[in-house]
């Protein structure tokens, strides 16, 4: 039972293209959404994260688009640097009051070339 | 990485030894947690800990105990190690804030020959 899908699994983008990645969840008591960056060994990095109520949030580069009717968001990283290459996770918070907090996607791995 | 180290890095064992795995943090936050890491199914909870002695389990439980004698540190056991136990296990604590974030540690790699 996956409670968090992720797409896709593997990504390669050009030097200054724009990086989608897509999240759907089923649990409508999720109540926060982030996403984590993880470079080759080490351990995931808060990235950027959104709540519900927002239907998009920008840092820098990096945009997280959120669609609640359709319980799905999305990471866009404009102007993709190779830098940016990395392992890229969505998670989302179970609701106040439980211990458990976080459910993850499977994961996608992101090159962009030079 | 929010002051959490975790102890060996790395670790290769044989089936049917014990291994124990050490989180340690210094800044006295209450919740902790272990995750494994594996391809193709991103980060899942082992088990955690919302304070000394306090622990509870997650969704891949199976095979492993923790221990929480001391709030700085969580220690993930497996009691027979086993080929499908190898994975990269990572620690997590919680900040207490408005949106509870989890922050990570730098992981232990764990190979079952």
């Amino acid at each position: 039972q996956q409670q968090v899908k992720q797409s896709p699994q593997s990504l390669i983008v050009q030097k200054g293209g724009i990086s989608i990645i897509n999240c759907a969840y089923e649990n409508t008591a999720f109540d926060y959404f982030p996403w984590y960056q993880q470079f080759p060994g080490k351990g995931p990095a808060l990235l950027i994260a959104i709540r519900p109520d927002v239907s998009e949030k920008k840092e820098g580069r990096f945009t997280i688009s959120f669609n609640k009717s359709a319980k799905q968001f999305s990471l866009h990283i404009m102007d993709s640097q190779p830098g940016d290459s990395a392992t890229y996770f969505c998670a989302a918070k179970e609701p106040p009051g439980s211990a458990r907090q976080l459910t993850f996607g499977s994961g996608t791995q992101l090159t962009v070339l030079p | 990485d929010a002051g959490i180290t975790q102890s060996p890095r790395h670790k290769v064992t044989e089936t049917g030894t014990p291994v124990t795995l050490r989180c340690h943090q210094t800044e006295n936050h209450r919740y902790m947690y272990w995750y494994r890491q594996d391809p193709g199914h991103g980060l899942r909870l082992i088990h955690y800990s919302y304070g000394v002695k306090d622990t509870d389990k997650g969704e891949v439980s199976d095979g492993y105990s923790v221990s929480r004698s001391k709030t700085e540190d969580f220690l993930l056991t497996l009691e027979s190690a086993t080929s499908s136990q190898t994975s990269v296990y990572f620690c997590a604590i919680k900040i207490q804030s408005s949106y509870n974030e989890q922050f990570f540690g730098p992981g232990t790699r764990l190979t079952v020959l």
